[in-house]
């Protein structure tokens, strides 16, 4: 596709619920990243994918927080138990390849709110 | 370690007036630096970035910034603002072998007419 894509755009749960929020980089791009945006903490890195292999989860903030990355395409953010703390807007981006220099581009987001 | 600081959460400058957007940066490692606009209901859009080659950068829509490393210094300008500048900015930060970008805190930019 032209841009990085995220389902849904919105979503709503209740605490305690599972959710799932997928990306669909953009074609050709190796590396995956998700970011949560939110109040108060400004945007935090989460997780990046090399592939399908995460070398990096150091951001996830418990262990209610896991990702994959199937087919070197598209990826899953899922959050376990979903907590009122976990409302956010989670971004998703993709480059080209891993790397510092490597420019991000974004997806326009999930807003998730857990009531 | 890697972070940015940006100075003023809130700015507001008047139609035709100069924009200038702060960021600090602090890294133990030559830095790669990034600013992005975020538009209301929209994705952090890339304005521009600084790489290690020319410490001026010229960006989309009329931006620039430049590099300063004895200030530790990437601030953003634009000579005349347009009401369509209006939108929230981020300064980042990544390199030395971290993938991800570390964020500032943004500064959202108000355009009055």
């Amino acid at each position: 596709g032209a841009g990085v894509s995220q389902s849904p755009s919105n979503k709503v749960t209740e605490k305690g619920k599972d959710v799932e929020l997928r990306c669909d980089p953009i074609s050709g791009h190796t590396a995956l990243y998700w970011y949560r945006q939110s109040l108060g903490q400004g945007l935090e890195f989460l997780i990046y994918f090399q592939g399908n292999s995460a070398p990096d989860k150091s951001g996830l903030p418990s262990d209610r927080f896991s990702a994959e990355r199937t087919g070197g395409s598209v990826s899953t953010l899922t959050i376990q138990r979903t907590q009122q703390e976990d409302s956010a807007v989670y971004l998703c981006a993709s480059s080209l390849d891993a790397g510092g220099l490597e420019t991000q581009y974004f997806g326009p987001g999930t807003r998730l709110l857990v009531l | 370690a890697q972070s940015v600081t940006q100075l003023g959460s809130h700015v507001s400058v008047s139609e035709g007036a100069l924009v200038l957007l702060r960021c600090n940066y602090s890294s133990s490692v030559p830095p790669y630096l990034f600013w992005y606009v975020q538009y209301p209901n929209q994705g952090l859009q890339l304005l521009l970035k600084y790489t290690s080659a020319a410490t001026l950068v010229k960006g989309i829509n009329g931006f620039e910034a430049e590099f300063k490393k004895s200030e530790t210094s990437f601030h953003l300008t634009k000579p005349s603002a347009h009401m369509s500048d209006a939108a929230e900015y981020f300064c980042a930060v990544s390199g030395g072998g971290a993938n991800n970008l570390f964020f500032g805190t943004g500064t959202r930019l108000t355009v009055i007419p």
